[in-house]
């Protein structure tokens, strides 16, 4: 069964502009961390954020934050003020407690237009 | 330091024959990790090494597919008699101690194999 989602294959955003790209995901586990990963057209898998289920506030880091909605299993990432760097593919992913796997979702494709 | 570093960074090789892979982890993490990722898709979880504990090996596809990783450093992943299928780029990543929720992996920048 398909645990990470994101139903946004390609995203475009106007440099300087705030962007979000989704995920959704699916686990009975209560304890998890979720994972946000910038790949670049270079291939290297970049980490961003991570978000703990068990973690009260949502994740920052920077330009980047994580729209935590435990109730509606979301983990949308924010993008603010949109560079023209940013423009890569961006997986979701997540790990449950006592699992070595790592579940990543199919991507979303961002690009950021001049 | 160094990150995660992988060789080669492209194989082409011909269907029937076997690879092997290479990863050097960030030293002093203990955990380390394969990944596979097909064009255009996300990650498929291979192998999970931790410290001197066995391997979890879920994520291997077949039997075709081995890893070794020798104590806490380098890791080869083989594939013996490659498939078409077996196309990608195949992605390590190593992190600190493993087995916790906020573990970061950190990634190399992978090895794309095309078999032929």
């Amino acid at each position: 069964a398909q645990k990470i989602t994101q139903t946004q294959p390609g995203m475009f955003v106007q440099e300087k502009e705030a962007v979000t790209l989704d995920c959704t995901y699916d686990t009975s586990d209560p304890s998890y961390g979720l994972f946000w990963y910038k790949q670049p057209s270079s291939g290297e898998m970049i980490f961003l954020i991570y978000q703990g289920s068990y973690d009260q506030q949502n994740a920052t880091e920077g330009r980047y934050s994580l729209n935590f909605q435990k109730a509606r299993k979301s983990a949308n990432l924010v993008i603010s003020a949109s560079q023209l760097g940013d423009s890569a593919m961006y997986f979701c992913a997540m790990r449950e407690n006592n699992n070595n796997d790592m579940r990543f979702g199919a991507g979303t494709r961002l690009t950021v237009k001049p | 330091g160094a990150g995660v570093s992988q060789s080669p960074s492209n194989k082409v090789t011909e269907k029937g024959k076997d690879v092997e892979l290479r990863c050097d982890p960030i030293s002093g993490h203990t955990a380390l990790y394969w990944y596979r990722q097909r064009l255009g898709q996300g990650l498929e979880f291979l192998i999970y090494f931790q410290g001197n504990s066995a391997p979890d090996k879920s994520g291997l596809p077949s039997d075709r597919f081995s890893a070794e990783r020798t104590g806490e450093s380098v890791s080869t992943l083989t594939i013996q008699r490659t498939q078409q299928e077996d196309s990608a780029v195949y992605l390590c990543a190593s992190s600190l101690v493993g087995g916790r929720l906020t573990d970061t992996q950190y990634f190399g920048p992978g090895t794309r194999l095309t078999v032929l």
